[in-house]
């Protein structure tokens, strides 16, 4: 069964202080995995997506790597602004439509 | 602005009362979904509708029906409302070929 695990729950970090958030999952055969991040009230909003072992992606502050097992999404430098809770997702290669979501980290930086 | 956008925002319901929550997209895109997301789970697919026409279920399908209208517009229907489904609903549409869906500001219903 395809299955995806976000840990911690919640981290809390000063501002300045580097981090990374984890996404385990277990898949019969990845054909993608995707991060999106997700402000309070609001829809979530995509930052990567990963295909392959190996793949690295960053978009400013933010840098997603990924392996045959799990997906680390490196925080570098955080801003309060960069608060909000990250989800990670996995579409198994025998899916065309259904994505698996993990329950997602709540990331707070303080001043 | 382009995007998701959906209807009401927020909903309280009696148990047995039946509503409609509306999704419409202005990016052209073919495929369309409703999930639901609740407190401490990831995001569960309820329906999808991979083009205009057609719809399938998802994983979590039952106390719901859903209605692709045209290509713009996928609409979700509680027929008898119960506090299970008491849950915030997200929309959200992808392009062909597409990996990154855009979702919608969601629906917060309460069913009480």
């Amino acid at each position: 069964e395809d299955q995806v695990t976000q840990s911690p729950e919640a981290l809390r970090l000063q501002e300045g202080e580097s981090s990374s958030l984890n996404c385990s999952y277990t898949v019969s055969g990845l054909r993608g995995l995707f991060w999106y991040r997700q402000d309070p009230g609001k829809g979530p909003e995509f930052l990567f997506t990963l295909y392959s072992a190996g793949e690295e992606k960053e978009k400013e502050r933010l840098k997603a790597t990924l392996t045959k097992k799990e997906s680390f999404l490196h925080i570098t430098a955080p801003k309060p602004e960069d608060s909000a809770t990250y989800l990670c997702a996995v579409q198994d290669m025998d899916s065309n439509y259904q994505l698996i979501w993990g329950a997602g980290t709540k990331l707070i930086i303080k001043p | 602005n382009a995007g998701v956008t959906q209807t009401p925002k927020f909903q309280v319901l009696k148990t047995g009362q039946s509503m409609t929550l509306q999704c419409a997209q202005d990016m052209n895109h073919n495929s369309m979904y409703w999930y639901r997301q609740d407190p401490g789970m990831g995001l569960r697919l309820i329906y999808y509708s991979a083009s205009e026409g057609t719809t399938d279920k998802g994983e979590v399908p039952n106390g719901y029906n859903v209605s692709r209208l045209n290509k713009r517009e996928f609409s979700l229907r509680l027929e008898s409302a119960a506090p299970s489904q008491t849950s915030v609903y997200f929309c959200a549409s992808i392009s062909p070929g597409g990996y990154g869906y855009t979702f919608g500001s969601g629906t917060r219903l309460t069913v009480v």
